[in-house]
């Protein structure tokens, strides 16, 4: 089973401030296969980035996601006050299905 | 736009059974498969297993194998999530979501499963 290790646990950052996400898988996984979501309090997760570096539908272009093989990262430039939540990375493979997340990063103002 | 929306919280005896349902409207079951997804309190999302409506295939973690069930009705774009054996470890959130090939791009609201004596 892939492992996804998310970095730092909680990032405090002021309004306006651009955030760095980062996200270290066990073993390789394929870009198309690696996605970020932003969970908030009491809400389900939201889809922001799949394929690595594809932004879902309605999602800003101050959110980025980069990366390739262990190591992706997702950045927010520039944030805003909506943007202070949990985000979590996940990784899926399809032979078997299995898919895992992250233990997630909370974006916290400073 | 896909909404899903899932049926209301639960109040469980450890040893007992629960069923959550999940239905789709503004999508067609025969489009996508439908992903569960568990959240303990203050924990990460943890994944359960899929089910693939059109082809009545369901795909569980090994967590869960031989403890869960993942069943849809197509004449009624709704499906299910039989979890047995409860214990107080499976107290969480469950959601469903839509799963266009690994990608879960629409989601339930949760529902809230406590197992409590």
């Amino acid at each position: 089973e892939i492992v996804l290790t998310q970095s730092p646990g909680t990032l405090s950052l002021s309004p306006g401030e651009r955030a760095t996400l980062s996200c270290r898988a066990s073993q390789n996984v394929r870009s198309s296969n690696f996605a970020w979501y932003q969970q908030k309090p009491g809400q389900a997760p939201r889809l922001l980035i799949y394929g690595a570096s594809s932004r879902a539908t309605g999602i800003p272009d101050r959110f980025s996601g980069s990366g390739s093989g262990t190591d992706f990262t997702l950045t927010i430039t520039g944030l805003e006050p909506e943007d202070f939540a949990v985000y979590y990375c996940q990784q899926h493979g399809s032979s078997p299905p299995m898919y895992t997340f992250g233990q997630g990063t909370k974006v916290e103002i400073k | 736009q896909v909404q899903l929306v899932q049926s209301g919280a639960e109040v469980k005896k450890p040893g007992s059974s629960v069923k959550v349902s999940c239905k789709a409207s503004g999508g067609s079951f025969n489009n996508f498969a439908i992903t569960w997804v568990r959240q303990a309190p203050g924990q990460g999302p943890e994944w359960m297993g899929r089910v693939i409506p059109i082809l009545d295939t369901a795909y569980y973690a090994q967590k869960f194998q031989g403890r869960v069930t993942f069943t849809a009705d197509k004449s009624t774009n709704t499906a299910y999530m039989d979890l047995s054996s409860l214990r107080s470890e499976d107290t969480a959130i469950y959601y469903c979501a839509r799963d266009m090939v690994g990608l879960l791009d629409f989601w339930g609201q949760g529902t809230l499963v406590t197992v409590s004596s």
